[in-house]
């Protein structure tokens, strides 16, 4: 069964620090891996979604790495600000079930200002 | 990216009333729809999987008669948890798929409180 595990499961760091978040799972046969930002008490907000055959993906000051054979994956946020503040979640889907998500237990950030 | 809207988007019930929580696909066809439940401090935790027309499939662990879903057209499925107790108070969220290899989009939540 998948697993995925995210840590540190939180962070907090200045305004304007460059942060790596961490996301690893345990069954390399993913069909892609997704992250997410969620603010207290509100759905999902999709940052980035990397197809299995990718390496990494890049939006604005978001760039998320994929290294499907070790399980890993990381989302680098550069110059951070506090309105990066929020839980960030990662979550793959499998091959054999492409519309299932596994999701990790999240990483809260908070940025000071 | 596409649109789900999941409404209501907060509800306090008291215990032992039953609660529904509709989940649209506001500009596509939805094919297949899933619920989550998350606990405070916890990450989704799939609750179950419905396709358009069939019977939901319920994950193990989640009791579908105390979970009724129902998945009756292409843009709505509806939650209903019946005879709520305060240890049903969660967020729900749902998330739409149109089939196929295709992106799945998530509604904005409902945060169910039981008292």
């Amino acid at each position: 069964k998948q697993e995925v595990t995210q840590i540190p499961a939180a962070l907090s760091v200045p305004e304007g620090e460059n942060l790596v978040l961490n996301c690893s799972f345990t069954d390399s046969a993913i069909y892609n891996l997704q992250w997410f930002r969620q603010d207290p008490g509100k759905g999902l907000t999709s940052l980035l979604l990397i197809q299995s055959s990718q390496r990494e993906q890049t939006s604005g000051r978001l760039n998320a790495s994929l290294d499907k054979s070790s399980g890993r994956s990381t989302l680098y946020i550069a110059a951070s600000q506090p309105g990066d503040s929020a839980t960030y979640l990662c979550a793959v889907r499998q091959v054999t079930n492409f519309n299932k998500f596994y999701f990790g237990s999240g990483t809260k950030l908070n940025v000071k200002p | 990216g596409a649109v789900v809207s999941q409404h209501p988007s907060w509800v306090i019930c008291k215990s032992g009333t039953s609660v529904k929580i509709e989940c649209r696909s506001l500009d596509f066809q939805a094919t297949t729809m899933f619920w989550y439940r998350q606990f405070p401090k916890q990450s989704l935790m799939l609750m179950a999987t419905s396709n358009e027309g069939s019977k939901a499939t319920y994950e193990q662990g989640v009791e579908k008669d105390k979970f009724l879903i129902n998945h009756a057209s292409l843009t709505l499925s509806t939650l209903t948890v019946t005879s709520a107790h305060p240890e049903d108070s969660s967020f729900y969220i749902c998330s739409a798929a149109s089939g196929g290899p295709t992106e799945a989009f998530f509604g904005q939540g409902t945060r169910l409180t039981v008292v």
